[in-house]
C-alpha cells in the first residue's frame, strides 16, 4: 500500500523568505504525485501534479516541486513566500492513476511571519 | 463554474441520528470520491464511485453508505450517528485519469453531540 510522509507539522517562515516543504512518499510503481493547498474553512486548491517527464514542476501561485526518485521524495518550494501563502499544505500519492482515490500526508501548517 | 457543489455547510447531530451530506458536480466526471479530515490526520478516503451505478469501499468505510444514481450525485449517509465520526467531510470528482487531479468541493463541517 502507498504512503505519504509529512515530516513537519508547522513551519514558520519570514514574508518574503523561501519555502520548502518536505514529502516523502511510498509507492511501488512510479508515482502520481500532487500538492494541495486549503486555506481555512475551504476545500483542497491543486498547487501542481506530476506523473512523468519533467522532474522540476511548476503550479500556480509561484510555486515549483522536484520529484527525486532516489530519495522517493517531492518537495514543494517557493523562492519568496507572501502572507496569504499562510495555510495548510497536503502532499499526495495516487495509485492506479489516482482513479481509486489519493492517499494524503497529514499536513503542513505554514505560519508566515511578518 | 460550479464545480464540486456539497450541502449542508456545516450541521449538528445528535448521536443516533441519520443524515445525508450531499454532494454534486458538473464537470461529467466519472470518478466521484468521499473524505473526511479529522485534525493532524490529513484526509482519509469513506468511498468512492467510478460510475452511475457502482461504488466502493476506501480506507475508512464502517458507519457509512453511499449510493450513484447518476454522473453528477454522490450523497453519502450517516445511518446511527456516532461521536467518532465528528469531522469534516469533503467530496472530490475527477476525470480517473492518472494525470489528472481530483477537484474538491468546500466541504461539510459535521459534529456528532
Amino acid at each position: 500500500a502507498q504512503s505519504v510522509t509529512q515530516p513537519d507539522i508547522h513551519i514558520t517562515v519570514s514574508e518574503g523568505a523561501s519555502l520548502e516543504l518536505r514529502c516523502n512518499y511510498s509507492y511501488g510503481a512510479t508515482p502520481y504525485l500532487f500538492w494541495y493547498v486549503q486555506s481555512p474553512g475551504q476545500g483542497l486548491q491543486l498547487l501542481l501534479k506530476y506523473f512523468s517527464g519533467d522532474t522540476l514542476v511548476q503550479g500556480i501561485k509561484g510555486f515549483e516541486a522536484e520529484f527525486k526518485r532516489s530519495q522517493s521524495s517531492f518537495n514543494l518550494r517557493k523562492p519568496s513566500v507572501h502572507w496569504s501563502d499562510a495555510a495548510e499544505y497536503f502532499c499526495a500519492v495516487g495509485a492506479g492513476g489516482g482513479a481509486d482515490g489519493l492517499t494524503f500526508g497529514k499536513g503542513t501548517h505554514l505560519i508566515i511571519q511578518p | 463554474n460550479a464545480g464540486v457543489t456539497q450541502t449542508p455547510k456545516f450541521r449538528i447531530l445528535k448521536i443516533g441520528q441519520s443524515m445525508t451530506l450531499q454532494c454534486t458536480q458538473d464537470m461529467n466526471h466519472n470518478y466521484m470520491y468521499w473524505y473526511r479530515q479529522d485534525p493532524g490526520m490529513g484526509l482519509k478516503l469513506i468511498y468512492y464511485s467510478v460510475g452511475a451505478g457502482i461504488t466502493d469501499k476506501g480506507e475508512v468505510p464502517n458507519g457509512y453508505n453511499v449510493s450513484r444514481s447518476t454522473t453528477e450525485d454522490f450523497p453519502l449517509r450517516l445511518e446511527l450517528a456516532a461521536p467518532s465520526q465528528t469531522s469534516v467531510y469533503f467530496c472530490a470528482s475527477g476525470p480517473g485519469l492518472g494525470n489528472q487531479p481530483q477537484h474538491f468541493g468546500d466541504g461539510t463541517r459535521l459534529s456528532i453531540l
